[in-house]
């Protein structure tokens, strides 16, 4: 079975500062990461992913993932957020092998101030 | 425009009363799942169907059923078992593929038990 940690419940930060949000996965196969991001009353839009291949993954709206096979991570970056960036991002896991199935952290919300 | 759409945005419902939420892709994707959302928790899978007359459960399926009868279409129903009704569904179907594996979601319904 995979699971999908996601420390960080809430992550405030100020306009044009960096961010990170962090997300350790666990499982015994290789596997498939996402980032999603949800906006209020909204579905899931996809940010980027990691399929194989380069482990630094970039995405929409200039964000930024790295695939760390041995501390099993994750983590998603913006070097510079916007007011705009203020959502709700979850970080999933499917088993490459079969990729029918995701499992989802419980998310972070970004709140992003002036 | 592809997509996927789910309907009614917000949906009321009384105690005892099975409830449908409708879910429609016209992305040609096989594959398709429901999703439950609540506060704090991340998205759970209630059921899944990787082809026509096929589904199978998920991890909080009791109380839900689903029928997937053409390749476009996957309706959840919510029948009057479930203890908890209320939350936020969201669909999701799936491209599959080495390098474009992605689960693309619809923007959710909102369920409200009175």
């Amino acid at each position: 079975a995979q699971s999908v940690t996601q420390l960080d419940s809430q992550v405030p930060v100020f306009e044009e500062a960096p961010v990170e949000l962090r997300c350790n996965y666990s499982s015994s196969v290789s596997v498939y990461l996402f980032w999603y991001v949800q906006y209020p009353n909204q579905g899931l839009q996809l940010l980027l992913k990691y399929l194989s291949g380069s482990t630094l993954v970039k995405g929409i709206n200039g964000f930024e993932a790295e695939f760390n096979k041995s501390q099993t991570s994750f983590h998603l970056r913006k070097p510079s957020v916007h007011i705009s960036d203020t959502a709700e991002y979850f970080c999933a896991v499917s088993d490459a092998g079969t990729a029918s199935k995701l499992t989802f952290g419980t998310g972070t919300r970004l709140q992003v101030t002036l | 425009d592809g997509g996927i759409t789910q309907s009614p945005k917000y949906l009321f419902r009384k105690e005892g009363q099975n409830v449908t939420l409708s879910c429609e892709q016209n992305l040609n994707h096989d594959a398709m799942y429901w999703y439950r959302q609540d506060p704090g928790q991340g998205l759970r899978l209630i059921y899944y169907s990787q082809i026509v007359n096929d589904f199978q459960k998920g991890d909080i399926a009791e109380g839900y059923s689903v029928s997937r009868e053409k390749k476009e279409s996957f309706p959840l129903t919510v029948t009057s078992a479930q203890k908890n009704p209320t939350a936020f569904y969201l669909c999701a179907s799936r491209a599959p593929g080495a390098i474009t594996d992605t689960q693309y979601f619809g923007p959710g319904t909102r369920l409200t038990v009175l």
